[in-house]
């Protein structure tokens, strides 16, 4: 089973941050935290992922809290392509991605 | 941008036939996999192999299932007598050497079993 949990959907307006949180709690001291994304049944595409220290690329930042039981990733500045449902995953490695349901975003104009 | 690549985008079989889902990963990435979703569940990781050989497999991946790297530039998925409930998208992914890193997924095979 996927050791985070996530909001099933959230909204977010058009040009504003999309702030996604996850939870967990359980992660071991050698598991990374990954963001993945699915838009409408494509394959999952990778966002960003993190360790200990918080993490930006020229998608999206990733905020780690200093306990490492929850994270956050944030999209600066939200457009309608980022409609998807996004991924937090607990993992040592890319070996076995353990999926969870996610949370779908919607961006509204 | 390179990409993984999947043939054919939609496939359709008979219950109890062989199929093979072909995946030509990135050229460079040592790394293969191989995942499903059967339709509005969840992603499910089925295989990765390295270095011509399994690394680490699932559950769902039982006797039924084989992966193949045949010419080096090829990653294949054989199911070998296919069930209703093979019915899923199946995802190929591929990564480089560093293991801590992204997985580049392909677009996937929608195989459906009738």
């Amino acid at each position: 089973d996927a050791k985070t949990t996530q909001p099933p959907s959230m909204d977010c307006a058009e040009g504003r941050a999309a702030n996604l949180p996850c939870n967990h709690s359980t992660i071991s001291g050698n598991e990374y935290v990954y963001w993945y994304r699915q838009i409408h049944s494509q394959g999952p595409q990778y966002i960003i992922h993190g360790l200990k220290n918080n993490e930006t690329n020229e998608m999206a930042s990733l905020i780690i809290t200093e306990d490492r039981k929850s994270s956050t990733l944030i999209l600066p500045h939200a457009t309608l392509r980022d409609t998807a449902v996004y991924y937090c995953i607990v993992c040592p490695s890319n070996y076995q991605l353990i999926w969870g349901a996610g949370t779908k975003l919607i961006i509204k104009p | 941008e390179p990409e993984v690549t999947q043939t054919p985008s939609h496939q359709v079989t008979q219950m109890g036939q062989e199929v093979i889902l072909r995946c030509v990963p990135i050229s460079n990435h040592l790394y293969f996999y191989w995942y499903r979703q059967i339709l509005g569940q969840k992603v499910e990781f089925l295989v990765s192999f390295y270095n011509n050989e399994i690394s680490e497999k699932s559950e769902i991946f039982d006797d039924q299932f084989s992966v193949e790297r045949p010419d080096g530039s090829n990653f294949t998925l054989k199911i070998r007598s296919t069930k209703l409930e093979d019915s899923a998208m199946y995802f190929c992914a591929s990564s480089d050497l560093t293991v801590y890193t992204e997985a580049f997924f392909g677009q996937g095979t929608r195989l459906t079993v009738v």
